[in-house]
């Protein structure tokens, strides 16, 4: 079963909307980290969350942690063109030891229309 | 400029070949990891690499080789036991392994295409 759900799978927006973007965990949140990548390219590492109630900001995208409710959640103030591409959470897992694996969702896709 | 370098950007093979990727980091990075993106199924962990000369396999390593000679070099090898090896790849690197509080870089990815 899929640890990290992404909602919405994509969402299409007019230019200067609001919109926000969730990831929710099946398992107890330890910290969570979104990114951002361009079809066919890289992942851009946008925000690392660690506390419960944690909130950072980056210019018009501020991302939450909600650990009670095991979720997070990523918000985009006045979209512009630019902030059209896919987004993923990604969280770590223990895999045995002190090793971890991170983990992603599947990722949202959002459209920005001029 | 620091960062993570990966090539090909794209690579052709027939099937039944074995094709090498290659990444490089020059961030000084001690772990290193391979993962593959499919439409609809996210980012999957290949391998990765905590130190030199030492790898772990990761969800989806059947099919696929690795090695970790040098700090900066983690190259990955599609064998022709791969089923499905059509597919974007991705590697990416971290100050280490201690999990919560090391975010990955990755780099820009390779598209592999097998007919």
């Amino acid at each position: 079963s899929q640890e990290l759900e992404q909602s919405p799978q994509s969402l299409i927006v007019q230019e200067g909307k609001n919109l926000t973007i969730n990831c929710t965990s099946s398992k107890t949140l330890y910290g969570l980290y979104w990114y951002k990548q361009k079809y066919g390219e890289g992942l851009i590492f946008l925000m690392m969350l660690q506390k419960g109630g944690e909130e950072k900001s980056h210019e018009k995208i501020t991302a939450k942690l909600d650990e009670k409710k095991q979720q997070s959640s990523l918000h985009i103030t006045a979209s512009q063109p630019s902030h059209a591409g896919i987004y993923l959470c990604g969280a770590y897992r223990n895999s045995g030891g002190s090793n971890y694996k991170l983990t992603f969702g599947k990722g949202t896709l959002l459209t920005v229309n001029p | 400029d620091g960062g993570i370098t990966q090539s090909p950007k794209y690579l052709f093979r027939k099937e039944g070949q074995n094709v090498t990727l290659s990444c490089e980091q020059n961030l000084n990075h001690d772990a290193m990891y391979w993962y593959r993106q499919d439409p609809g199924q996210g980012l999957r962990l290949i391998y990765y690499s905590q130190i030199v000369n030492d790898f772990q396999k990761g969800d989806i390593a059947e099919g696929y080789s690795v090695s970790r000679e040098k700090k900066e070099s983690f190259p990955l090898t599609v064998t022709s036991a791969q089923k499905n090896p059509t597919a974007f790849y991705l590697c990416a690197s971290s100050k280490g392994l201690a999990g919560q509080t090391y975010e990955q870089y990755f780099g820009p990815g390779t598209r592999l295409t097998v007919t």
